[in-house]
Order: structure tokens, then C-alpha cells, then sequence
């Protein structure tokens, strides 16, 4: 079974603060993403990268970056958090050969931004 | 650019009730379809899926049918249980590897 573990479930920072988010996956999927989770807007993608050190913009990106050292990590930084960066973080990764394979998710990271 | 429209919740139901979450896409060609549930606390798994029109997808009960004429994907289930009780999101997935969800739809099932 595909395992994709986020580091923290829970994390409380400052406003101004730099904060990181961990996702490791053990499948060697080529794909992974950040996706951001607020009621009432579903799932809006924040970043994603196809290959090692690769990334690409999603639909939100403004005021994260992203990092992709290895093939199995996929770290989102907040470069100075705000409060209006409060929310469910989804981290999910796929393997890059087919496109009707699915998004494997982990349990997400609620941040919440004082 | 692609998007996915469902119904929002909640929905609250009896046990043994039946199911319908609606959900429309539009998009660029013929994307493959999604249901994807997200229970208290986890992350969202993958619940069924279609591929081409008139694929119908099913797990654990529940189904849906792509119907390309209208454009839908509507989730359905005959007797839902309180341990359906979860977040539902279906998405559409098109050129590029790229999934839209839609801003799903919270099931509340009870006793």
C-alpha cells in the first residue's frame, strides 16, 4: 500500500514565522503535490513537481515555496506565515506513467497562524 | 479552464436511506472521473473512478455512471450506513495529470 506520511498533524505558528511542511511518499511516484483545504472551496492546488527538483505553480501559490531534494520529499515552506494562511494542508502523490491513476493522500497538517 | 461543480452539503440521511451527490463537470475533451471520500481526521482515499463514457465505477456500494451528454458523474448509493458518514469531492482529470475537485459535499448519516 502506498504510504504518503506528513510530519506533523497539527502545528501552531506566529504570524511572520517561517514554517515547513514534510511529506514523504514510499512509492517512488514520480508526481506530487500540495493542495490546501478550506471549507466551503474544496481542494486548491498550491504547487506540485513532476521530477527531483522540479516544480511547477498551481492554482494558489503566492506566499508559499516548495522543495524537492529527493524523489520521495516534497516540502512546502511558508516564507513568513500569515493568518490568512490558516488551513488544511494535503499533501498527495501519483505515479507520473497514467493519468487515471489516482492521487494517494496523507491525513494533512492543520496550521493554524496566530 | 476545467472545473467541477457539486452539490453542497451537508446532506443528512437516515441509516438505510438512499444516496445522491450530484456532480458536473465541464472540461476540454473526455476527462477521466472521480470520487474521492475523506473520513474524520484522514486524508482523502480514492473511492471509485470512471474512465471513458458510460463507465460505470462502484466500491463498497457505492456507484457512479459517466454520463458525457450531460456531463455528470452523480454518486449514488441504495442503503447508506452511518460509517459513510465523510466528506465526499469528485474531480475530473484532463490532459497533463492535473485533478480539479470539486468543493465537496459533507454526508451525515444517522441512527
Amino acid at each position: 500500500d502506498v504510504k504518503v506520511t506528513q510530519s506533523s498533524r497539527y502545528l501552531v505558528k506566529r504570524t511572520g514565522e517561517k514554517v515547513f511542511l514534510e511529506c514523504v511518499q514510499d512509492m517512488d511516484h514520480e508526481n506530487m503535490f500540495w493542495y490546501r483545504q478550506d471549507p466551503g472551496l474544496g481542494l486548491r492546488l498550491i504547487y506540485f513537481s513532476y521530477d527531483v527538483k522540479m516544480k511547477e505553480k498551481g492554482d494558489i501559490p503566492e506566499g508559499y515555496s516548495v522543495s524537492r531534494e529527493k524523489k520521495e520529499r516534497f516540502s512546502l515552506i511558508l516564507e513568513s506565515a500569515s493568518t490568512n494562511q490558516t488551513s488544511m494542508y494535503l499533501c498527495a502523490s501519483h505515479r507520473g506513467s497514467s493519468y487515471n491513476s489516482p492521487l494517494h493522500f496523507g491525513n494533512g497538517t492543520r496550521l493554524t497562524v496566530t | 479552464g476545467d472545473s467541477v461543480t457539486q452539490m453542497e452539503g451537508p446532506v443528512t440521511l437516515s441509516e438505510e436511506a438512499f444516496l445522491t451527490i450530484n456532480c458536473t463537470y465541464t472540461a476540454t475533451g473526455y476527462p477521466s472521473l472521480f470520487w474521492y471520500v475523506q473520513y474524520p481526521g484522514e486524508g482523502l482515499q480514492l473511492l471509485l473512478k470512471a474512465t471513458k463514457a458510460d463507465d460505470k465505477g462502484s466500491n463498497k456500494g457505492f456507484e457512479a455512471t459517466y454520463r458525457k451528454e450531460t456531463t455528470s458523474f452523480h454518486l449514488e448509493k441504495g442503503s447508506v450506513q452511518v460509517s459513510d458518514s465523510a466528506v465526499y469531492f469528485c474531480a475530473a482529470n484532463n490532459a497533463g495529470n492535473m485533478l480539479t475537485f470539486g468543493g465537496g459535499t459533507r454526508l451525515m448519516v444517522k441512527p
